[in-house]
């Protein structure tokens, strides 16, 4: 079956770094993707990779190893409005994308 | 970022009602898709379409209906709504040439059925 595994809920402390990770076994892969969402909100995208390596995107960057089914989502200087459930999405071989339950992001002071 | 609107935010209805979940966007957007979404728990894909008069079911069965009559709305109907169907609702869309296209969400539908 197809699966993606995330920590259910991390917490970290304003001003730090913190690293969400995402791990991915699907029937092919066509990209992955990062989302963020509030609670109650929709999600709204973060990133895309589709190649190995890093794409950093201000404070935020993602990570993506093809060869072992894995990739991370890095923050950097953290916000209290950081806090949110950020969300890995794989594109499979048939196109169909799947989603993984979330990661809970708690930031304290 | 997409202009994704859907209607209305928050629904509480009786079971055996009929109802339609609004879905629009301003932004031409070929695909769109609709996911059903329980509090700490994965998007499920419910329905999707690649154009107009294209509707595909997705791998959720929630015995609804959706209908793509033109690009820029795409409602979902409950014949007759269930508890089983209380959840968020979310509507995306995409545009790009590529399968892969991000999607672009709405603020999503909040469904209580009693």
């Amino acid at each position: 079956g197809q699966n993606i595994d995330q920590p259910t809920e991390m917490t970290a402390t304003e001003g730090a770094i913190v690293q969400i990770n995402c791990t991915y076994q699907t029937s092919g892969f066509n990209g992955l993707f990062w989302y963020q969402q509030h609670a109650g909100e929709a999600p709204t995208f973060l990133s895309y990779n589709v190649l190995d390596g890093l794409e950093e995107k201000g404070r935020f960057s993602s990570f993506l190893s093809r060869s072992k089914g894995y990739s991370y989502l890095l923050l950097k200087e953290l916000q209290m409005k950081d806090s949110a459930s950020y969300l890995c999405a794989v594109w499979d071989s048939n196109y169909q994308l799947i989603w993984g339950a979330g990661t809970k992001l708690i930031i304290k002071p | 970022e997409a202009d994704i609107y859907q209607t209305p935010r928050y629904l509480v209805i009786g079971t055996g009602k009929k109802i339609t979940l609004e879905c629009s966007q301003t932004m031409g957007h070929d695909k769109m898709y609709w996911y059903q979404q329980d509090p700490g728990m994965e998007l499920h894909l419910i329905h999707y379409s690649y154009g107009v008069n294209s509707t595909e079911k997705g791998d959720l069965s929630s015995e609804s209906t959706v209908s793509r009559i033109r690009t820029e709305h795409f409602p979902l109907t409950l014949e007759s709504a269930r508890p089983s169907h209380t959840s968020q609702y979310l509507c995306a869309s995409g545009s790009g040439v590529r399968d892969t296209d991000t999607q672009y969400f709405g603020p999503g539908t909040r469904l209580t059925v009693l």
